[in-house]
């Protein structure tokens, strides 16, 4: 079974621009996951997404955003890029979430750096 | 709001021996899941065991167990005859209804080193 899959592994952008994050879940998952890990911050949950729907948004500005697709992937954008939004952005995904009991699954992160 | 702490930065452990690792939590909620997760270097964050708040039996996966005590908010991890696949970062989370429904909340990490 493949895991959760996510692209690109490293991305480099400079201040302003934007960035597009993408991740596929676990086949049969339809809840996807995103959390910032950045330098000394520690693991921060940014969105939940199920069926296409925001679920859930961690304590974010709007820049971040992000969809989630029919076959359920799912993208994350970052606009405006700062030097903060530097990090690890790992994407999870589950089983529904109705039930707070279904583990998260993650994937290997997409490492984005801000110059 | 949830707050999860790992007060160890660091433990290091000798190959084959026993260690504990902490995780304290804060919550009003009566329902709730735990869960520890490991980071290797790979960065792929890995499900190690996780521990329904109902259950008063103590989750263990193989040589992975823990000592969940509801009422003091602990949820501390022991990993037996270490190994040196073992070593990694080590995170305790919280995941429960409410407002903080599909999120989980993590402690800071606890990076564990093994020893040959």
């Amino acid at each position: 079974e493949a895991g959760v899959t996510q692209s690109p592994t490293h991305l480099i952008k400079t201040r302003g621009q934007q960035a597009t994050l993408r991740c596929s879940p676990i086949s049969g998952h339809t809840s996807v996951y995103w959390y910032q890990q950045a330098l000394g911050l520690g693991l921060q949950f940014l969105l939940w997404y199920d069926e296409g729907e925001e679920r859930n948004r961690g304590n974010f500005p709007p820049r971040f955003s992000g969809r989630q697709f029919p076959n359920y992937s799912s993208e994350l954008n970052v606009n405006a890029l700062e030097l903060e939004d530097s990090a690890l952005y790992l994407c999870a995904s589950s089983l529904f979430a109705g039930q707070t009991n279904q583990p998260q699954h993650f994937g290997d992160g997409t490492r984005l750096s801000i110059l | 709001a949830q707050t999860v702490t790992q007060s160890q930065p660091e433990m290091s452990v000798q190959e084959a021996e026993t260690v504990t690792l902490s995780c304290t939590y804060d919550t009003s909620e009566s329902d709730y899941y735990l869960f520890w997760y490991k980071q290797p270097p790979s960065r792929q964050m890995i499900l190690v065991i996780r521990q329904e708040a109902y259950k008063q039996q103590n989750a263990t996966e193989n040589r992975f167990s823990v000592n969940f005590q509801k009422a003091a908010k602990s949820f501390s991890l022991k990993i037996s005859d270490s190994q040196l696949g073992d070593a990694a970062m080590y995170f305790c989370a919280y995941n429960a209804g409410g407002t903080s429904y599909g999120k989980l909340t993590f402690g800071q990490g606890t990076i564990l080193t093994v020893h040959p």
